[in-house]
């Protein structure tokens, strides 16, 4: 069964860059695309974008695009989110989350990592 | 993009009650659309896809049904661990947008 296993709370200042981890178990990471999942504090789901581990496409939603970069590196089988300059209202929980597989990138996600909680304050 | 409306937004009920949560798009999405549960402090969990098709190892008294652009989660005989917050999500196209949530709690 996959799992994803996502890396630990963050606690930054505005201005500084993060990145964030998301490792799979099993060997068939490279053939799923791996989405990343905003919630703000006390508020709903927020799809970001998503990869394919496999050859790094990468798709983003227009109101991330431009505001945080994803990658992967399938022989870790580790998919990241990253920020080069942090603000305050990044503050959130994170989710990476595995699309249902066989199927479109924007199809429903049935794996989810915990999350990893990043809090960006002066 | 396609827009999302669920409602309500919260609703109280009693262990055994019968549930209806609707869920409505701005455009038509054919079956594109799936369920999710989460629970306080935890990641959500994919309960129906395609509309009305249960994921693997979610109790029969959640069931989902619709097409086109309105849609409806029911969780018959409501359990105590059914007390969590509801998202619906399109997966006709891209970005794959969310409901804003309906949180059911305890009455």
């Amino acid at each position: 069964e996959v799992q994803l296993v996502q890396s630990g709370a963050e606690l930054k200042k505005p201005g500084e860059s993060l990145r964030i981890s998301c490792t799979g178990s099993g060997n068939s990471f490279s053939k799923y695309w791996i989405a990343w999942v905003r919630q703000m504090p006390g508020k709903g789901l927020e799809w970001m974008g998503v990869i394919y581990p496999g050859d790094s496409d990468t798709k983003y939603s227009p109101a991330f695009q431009g505001h945080v970069t994803i990658s992967a590196d399938k022989s870790t089988s580790t998919a990241y989110l990253q920020w080069s300059s942090l603000k305050a209202s990044d503050t959130a929980m994170y989710y990476c989350a595995r699309v249902r597989p066989g199927f479109h990138y924007y199809y429903g996600m049935d794996v989810w990592g915990q999350g990893t909680t990043v809090t960006v304050s002066s | 993009d396609i827009q999302m409306t669920q409602s309500p937004s919260s609703l109280s009920a009693s262990v055994g009650d019968r549930v209806t949560i609707t869920c409505r798009t701005s455009q038509s999405i054919s079956s594109y659309l799936n369920w999710y549960q989460q629970t306080p402090g935890k990641a959500p969990k994919l309960l129906i896809y395609e509309a009305s098709t249960l994921q693997t190892g979610v109790p029969s008294r959640f069931s989902g049904s619709g097409s086109g652009t309105d849609f409806t989660l029911t969780i018959s005989n409501l359990q105590p661990e059914d007390f969590a917050t509801y998202y619906c999500q399109q997966s006709y196209s891209t970005p794959p947008a969310f409901g804003q949530g309906t949180k059911v709690e305890i009455k």
